[in-house]
């Protein structure tokens, strides 16, 4: 039983397109978060919520918008896709907000833009 | 601010011991240790906690250091299993604008042969 999914794992798309990445998480975390991780290995902070409410919203293109139905699930919407938005997207959770305790992350989505 | 790493690189072989440092410019209320496998997502190692404490389990430990704002990571006895990139993430304080928010360093690359 995967403690955090995310679908899909790869994604090839084209410039210009909009996609959507999904996170679930089984493990009852109050908090979830969108790391961005580039090809340099970068692991850099996008969006957290906490209990579906918006709690950081790093400098990140208005492209992209996070959605919270529930605690469980975190989705990340991106309009008009650039190549630049090329990297691995990873979805983690976490029992309490950042720095109490350790983050949990999904297994990826490599998104493509060509 | 991201914490700064090093060293960047690391090649052992099986056996043998290593360290690893966090250095952050900004006082800190925790720090992470992360492992990275090549295609895999990070896994969380441990929590350091503000307090300035000592943690480990198996052959793996990190200290943390608040007044110099540094964690190191000692690996001992290395395994191959213990190849990877090791990351650490910092959480500046427990409120405020940093609620939630951690920082990862660009990642030390530790390569483990027989």
């Amino acid at each position: 039983d995967t403690a955090v999914s995310q679908t899909p794992k790869y994604l090839v798309t084209q410039m210009g397109n909009d996609k959507s990445i999904k996170c679930e998480q089984n493990l009852g975390h109050d908090t979830m978060y969108w790391y961005k991780q580039d090809s340099k290995k970068f692991l850099k902070i996008m969006f957290s919520y906490n209990n579906k409410e918006l709690i950081i919203n790093e400098t990140v293109p208005n492209r992209f918008s996070p959605k919270s139905p529930d605690k469980a699930h975190l989705n990340l919407h991106i309009n008009s896709l650039e190549l630049g938005d090329s990297a691995v997207y990873f979805c983690a959770s976490s029992q309490d907000p950042g720095v109490f305790g350790g983050y949990t992350f999904g297994s990826g989505t490599r998104l493509t833009v060509v | 601010q991201q914490p700064v790493q090093s060293p960047q690189a690391v090649i052992l072989r099986e056996g043998e011991d290593a360290v690893i440092n966090c250095s952050s410019s900004k006082a800190l209320y925790s720090v992470h240790w992360y492992r990275q496998k090549h295609g895999e997502a990070p896994v969380f190692l441990m929590i350091l906690l503000k307090g300035g404490e000592q943690k480990g389990h198996d052959k793996i430990s990190a200290s943390f250091n608040e007044k110099k704002q540094q964690s190191s990571l000692y690996l001992t006895a290395s395994q191959l299993s213990y190849s990877g990139t090791y990351f650490c993430g910092t959480g500046l304080n427990a409120g405020g604008t940093s609620y939630g928010k951690l920082t990862f360093g660009q990642g030390t690359i530790l390569t483990v042969h027989p």
